[in-house]
């Protein structure tokens, strides 16, 4: 089955500066990647995703870059801020959708 | 008008009871699913359905069983409670058959375990 690998596990990055989240997956055939965010004791939110004929995506501050060949995909997030702190997991699917293990963003006032 | 509800919030038992969770979305979605997120905060699939019918079964052990009456609602029952499963569970939704729609999670019910 899928499997998703998310790095690092934990980033810590200073307020205004950019935050990159890396993943890569196993199966060749997943065509859709979402990444979800996860505020403390919330639910889950999706905040943006890409599919495989698509290899960049931006919404705002965030974007999402994919690397089929590779099979990676990585999220970018410019000009942090302290409410962007969270867990974000990113995800792939064919026929079920498998997540990475999160990653805890902190960003530093 | 909140889109995926879920009942209880917090449920907490002892081991060898049984319980139910109850999840509700008015989002006019086909699909509903169950995660359950551990400590770790890892999120695993467990059950989806189809309008009504079960299209994902992971291995789960038979303790879970999940019932949707209708395509609004999706229930899960556990037998027999052990100290695992003390866990965040969510019921999602989404439109279509597939997963390659967002997602829309529930709150989540908080099931601890003594």
């Amino acid at each position: 089955g899928e499997n998703v690998e998310q790095h690092p596990s934990t980033l810590s990055v200073q307020e205004g500066d950019s935050a990159v989240i890396k993943c890569t997956y196993s199966d060749s055939a997943s065509n859709y990647f979402p990444w979800y965010k996860q505020e403390l004791g919330k639910r889950p939110q999706l905040i943006i995703d890409i599919r495989s004929n698509v290899g960049e995506k931006k919404d705002q501050r965030i974007a999402v870059t994919l690397n089929k060949t590779a099979k990676h995909f990585s999220l970018h997030i410019t000009e942090t801020q302290p409410e962007d702190s969270a867990v974000y997991f990113c995800a792939a699917t064919r026929r079920k959708l498998t997540f990475g293990k999160g990653i805890t963003l902190s960003v530093r006032p | 008008d909140t889109a995926v509800s879920q009942t209880p919030k917090y449920l907490v038992t002892q081991m060898g009871n049984d319980k139910s969770i109850k999840c509700e979305q008015n989002l006019g979605h086909d699909t509903m699913y169950w995660y359950k997120q551990d400590s770790k905060k890892f999120l695993k699939i467990m059950f989806s359905y189809n309008n009504k019918e079960l299209i994902i079964n992971e291995t789960v052990p038979n303790r879970f069983s999940p019932k949707s009456p209708d395509k609004a609602h999706l229930n899960l029952h556990i037998n027999s409670l052990e100290l695992g499963d003390s866990a965040v569970y969510f019921c999602a939704s989404s439109y279509g058959q597939g997963t390659h729609y967002e997602q829309y999670f529930g709150p989540g019910t908080r099931l601890t375990v003594t």
